[in-house]
Parts: structure tokens; C-alpha cells; sequence
């Protein structure tokens, strides 16, 4: 089955506790994006992969860290959490940035940092 | 930047009244893309449109695509609760930029 799996789906830590969520894709898909949802802003972009190695900042990435090592892994990394960062994430991907084509949406991590 | 706004933010409706989102953005779009998010689920895709003035129907759901490419609309026509959710529409431009979304509340 094609599809986006991201882990923890959910996880509660404290401030300065480093952690990843892990986002995978099973379907050869060349863009990979994070993403987080607050209340009333919406999906703002963190980071996203046009491919391996290749990685660049959306609207809110401070705070954030990405890898991209292999196609199907984009790793997100907070170094040092903080409650702002409590948050849902989704981690989305997509054959190609560029062109017709939809992003499929990993089931998300709900993030609470105390 | 780019920016992508929708409105309403939130809309509450009768079962069965018509409901329409709106999407705005300051720039031409290539194209823009449709999501659906239910409560307590993740975006799911729902549509593309990529050219101007461009219309399509999914059974109850008709969405456009402005003569400039600039502004779309998602219109549902005699609503149901299985529509409840949020809205989004994203402008396709790399990144893809999300509008804030409308949710939708309906009222049995």
C-alpha cells in the first residue's frame, strides 16, 4: 500500500530534550516536505527535499533540522525543544516538486513540549 | 512572498444549504490544488486545476480556476454531514504554499 508513515505519532517531552520524528514514503517519490498545523495558521511549511541531499527552508524552520540521506527517509530533528514547538506535524511527499502532482500527507505527530 | 488567503475562516451550516470556500493569491499560480482534512485526520488531496478559468465537478463539489490564475473556489451544493472538515487550497508554485483553510461545521 502506498503511503507516508511518520513515528512517534505522538509524544509528550520536555524543553531542551533533542528528539526526531521519522517520515517515511514507500513510493519512490523524489519531494518530501514537514509541515505544522496550530490552530487558526493553518499548514506552514518547515522544511522540504527537492531530492537526496537537497534540502532548503520553508517559512518556519527555525528551530528545525533535516536530513535527507536516502529517497525514502526525511527525518525532522529539534535539537533543543521548546513549548512553542508543540504542535501537529505532517510529513507530505510528492513524485516531483515542480509540475501536476498531489502530495500525499503522513499521518501526523501531535507534539507537546512542556 | 507568495501568500495563499482563504476565506471564510470558519463556516457553520444547515444540512443540506450550499457552501463555498475562496482562495486568493497575491501572485499568478501554474496551478492549484484542493484538500480535504477531517477532524482529527491528515490532508487528503481532492483536486488540480491548472488552467485559466478551468471548472470541474466531483458529484456535489464544483471547483474553478480564475481567468487570471490568480483566485479559485470550491462550491458544495446542498451540503452533507459527511462534508464536515477543513478546506485547503494550495498554490503550486515550488514550495507549495497552503491557504489557512475554512472549516466547515454542519449542522444536522
Amino acid at each position: 500500500e502506498a503511503q507516508v508513515t511518520q513515528n512517534p505519532r505522538y509524544l509528550i517531552t520536555v524543553t531542551g530534550k533533542k528528539l526526531t520524528v521519522t517520515c517515511s514514503q514507500n513510493m519512490n517519490h523524489e519531494y518530501m516536505s514537514w509541515y505544522r498545523q496550530d490552530p487558526g495558521l493553518g499548514l506552514r511549511q518547515i522544511y522540504y527535499s527537492m531530492n537526496v541531499e537537497v534540502t532548503d527552508k520553508g517559512d518556519v524552520p527555525e528551530g528545525y533540522k533535516v536530513s535527507r540521506k536516502e529517497k525514502r527517509n526525511f527525518p525532522l530533528i529539534l535539537e533543543s525543544p521548546s513549548p512553542n514547538q508543540t504542535s501537529l506535524y505532517f510529513c507530505a511527499s510528492s513524485l516531483q516538486a515542480s509540475g501536476s502532482y498531489e502530495q500525499y500527507f503522513g499521518p501526523g505527530t501531535r507534539l507537546t513540549v512542556t | 512572498g507568495q501568500q495563499v488567503m482563504q476565506i471564510p475562516q470558519y463556516q457553520h451550516v444547515q444540512e443540506g444549504e450550499d457552501f463555498t470556500t475562496y482562495c486568493n493569491s497575491s501572485t499568478t499560480l501554474s496551478n492549484i490544488q484542493w484538500y480535504k482534512q477531517r477532524p482529527g485526520g491528515h490532508p487528503v488531496f481532492l483536486i488540480q486545476l491548472v488552467k485559466s478559468g478551468e471548472v470541474k465537478k466531483q458529484k456535489r463539489l464544483t471547483f474553478q480556476f480564475g481567468e487570471a490564475k490568480k483566485n479559485s473556489s470550491l462550491h458544495i451544493t446542498a451540503t452533507q454531514t459527511t462534508d464536515v472538515g477543513t478546506y485547503f487550497c494550495a498554490g503550486r508554485n515550488t514550495p507549495l504554499v497552503f491557504g489557512k483553510g475554512t472549516r466547515l461545521s454542519v449542522i444536522a
